[in-house]
């Protein structure tokens, strides 16, 4: 089954790390781009940035970019988002999603929801 | 950045009957607009890309026009399942970005 299966819930507090993950199967993870996007609490969608993993090209929202660290590990079809430290502004839905060949997003992760609180 | 603009915000509208959502971008995006159907607590779920092609197991109910900064998504016979919120999304420019959403409510 061609699915994005992305890791679970996390409750962290300001200043804290995190990292959360996006693993691919069912298709050829490293000739597609992934893609970030955020949906904070009743809120729209926000494009966060995408990562090609075949070569970890990257492209960043200006608006996230320096904010957090979009990656990847091709050797376990994985794509990655990464704080160094937590706001509570952070508190959202992080979806992965991947670029079809017609530049939508075709597939779509469960969602994870981070929540930033003290 | 280019700026997406839904409109309305909110439809209010019954099974049956014939809705137009607008998209409406700060600059030309030639046809590089896809739309999104999302479910309460669930995951967006592409419709259309390339604004008028219909993503594969979409009902052909839903459909889309435009070209430049003008766009819509029209779906001809509303269905239970069709009450959710929309989101165009331009991918014409870095960054990709979508429309504020559009909630379509049973009247």
């Amino acid at each position: 089954e061609v699915q994005l299966v992305q890791s679970g819930a996390d409750v962290k507090k300001p200043g804290e790390s995190l990292k959360i993950s996006c693993k691919g199967s069912g298709y050829s993870f490293t000739s597609y781009w992934i893609g970030w996007v955020r949906q904070m609490p009743g809120k729209g969608l926000e494009w966060m940035g995408i990562i090609y993993p075949g070569d970890s090209d990257t492209r960043y929202n200006p608006s996230f970019q320096g904010q957090v660290t979009i990656s990847a590990d091709r050797f376990v079809n994985t794509a990655y988002l990464q704080w160094r430290s937590l706001k509570a502004s952070d508190t959202a839905i992080y979806y992965c999603a991947r670029v079809s060949d017609y530049n939508a997003f075709d597939l779509w992760g469960q969602g994870t929801m981070v929540t930033v609180s003290s | 950045d280019i700026q997406m603009t839904q409109s309305p915000s909110t439809l209010s509208a019954s099974v049956g009957d014939r809705v137009t959502i607008t998209c409406r971008a700060s600059q030309s995006i030639s046809t590089w607009l896809a739309w999104y159907q999302q479910q309460p607590g669930k995951a967006p779920n592409l419709l259309m890309y390339k604004t008028s092609s219909l993503e594969s197991g979409v009902p052909s109910r839903f459909s889309g026009s435009g070209s430049g900064t003008e766009f819509t998504l029209t779906i001809s016979s509303l269905q239970p399942d069709d009450f959710a919120t929309y989101y165009c999304q331009q991918y014409n420019t870095y960054p990709y970005t979508f429309g504020q959403g559009t909630k379509l409510e049973i009247k």
